[in-house]
């Protein structure tokens, strides 16, 4: 299994609606998490990052975690045409990130 | 503004050949990350350094080394290229002291070993 499970996708999502993205990981001691986004053939960019239980939002982002469960997902609402990217989910476990392998999202106009 | 960059931003070579890939940062960062990237793999972490006088290989470190000349540079050599060392490689800096552990990215490589 790997640390860190995103369904590649692509996850396909009309403008305007809700992007539903999910992430698994297999080590319980993880303390916390991060959504990156990646843009084709570009550098990877911070969006979201996350610590505890519970829902995070900032902004079209919300973040949530559930550690009882091991999994950390990612809403983007009102989708936009510019929200088309890969994001990654990585975790954190000291100095060490893990970097799950992405999910590629594509808004439809 | 404080950036990362990375040279070159392009190379392609011949399996056997010597590659040196260099990062370089004005963020005044203290910590220092070469990754590479495999389509569906992510990143993976192939050697840090916390500081000028700390290297650390990372999971997948085997074909490659690194020079940490400077705080503000850090260099990943290939000694031997091969054709599955293709791949992006991104560099990435962050700062010690702080709870959030977020790196920043270079604009990243795109090395082809024919």
């Amino acid at each position: 299994q790997k640390e860190v499970e995103q369904n590649s996708g692509p996850l396909s999502v009309p403008e305007g609606a809700i992007a539903s993205l999910n992430c698994t990981y297999s080590d319980r001691v993880s303390q916390s998490f991060f959504w990156y986004r990646q843009y084709s053939g570009k550098s990877p960019e911070l969006i979201m990052s996350i610590y505890s239980n519970g829902d995070k939002e900032d902004g079209r982002f919300t973040a949530q975690l559930n550690k009882a469960s091991q999994y950390v997902s990612l809403l983007i609402r009102d989708s936009q045409p510019s929200d088309s990217a890969t994001y990654l989910c990585v975790r954190a476990a000291g100095n060490k990130l893990t970097f799950g392998g992405g999910t590629r999202v594509l808004v439809k106009p | 503004d404080a950036d990362v960059t990375q040279t070159p931003r392009n190379r392609i070579t011949k399996t056997g050949k010597r590659i040196m890939l260099e990062c370089s940062q004005t963020k005044g960062h203290d910590r220092m990350y070469w990754y590479r990237q495999d389509p569906g793999l992510g990143l993976r972490l192939i050697y840090y350094s916390f500081d000028v006088k700390d290297i650390n290989k990372g999971e997948i470190s085997d074909g490659y080394s690194v020079s940490r000349q400077a705080q503000a540079k850090f260099s990943l050599s290939l000694e031997s290229a091969i054709p599955n060392q293709t791949a992006l490689y991104f560099c990435a800096t962050s700062v010690s002291g702080t709870t959030t552990n977020e790196q920043f990215f270079g604009p990243g490589t795109r090395l082809t070993v024919l």
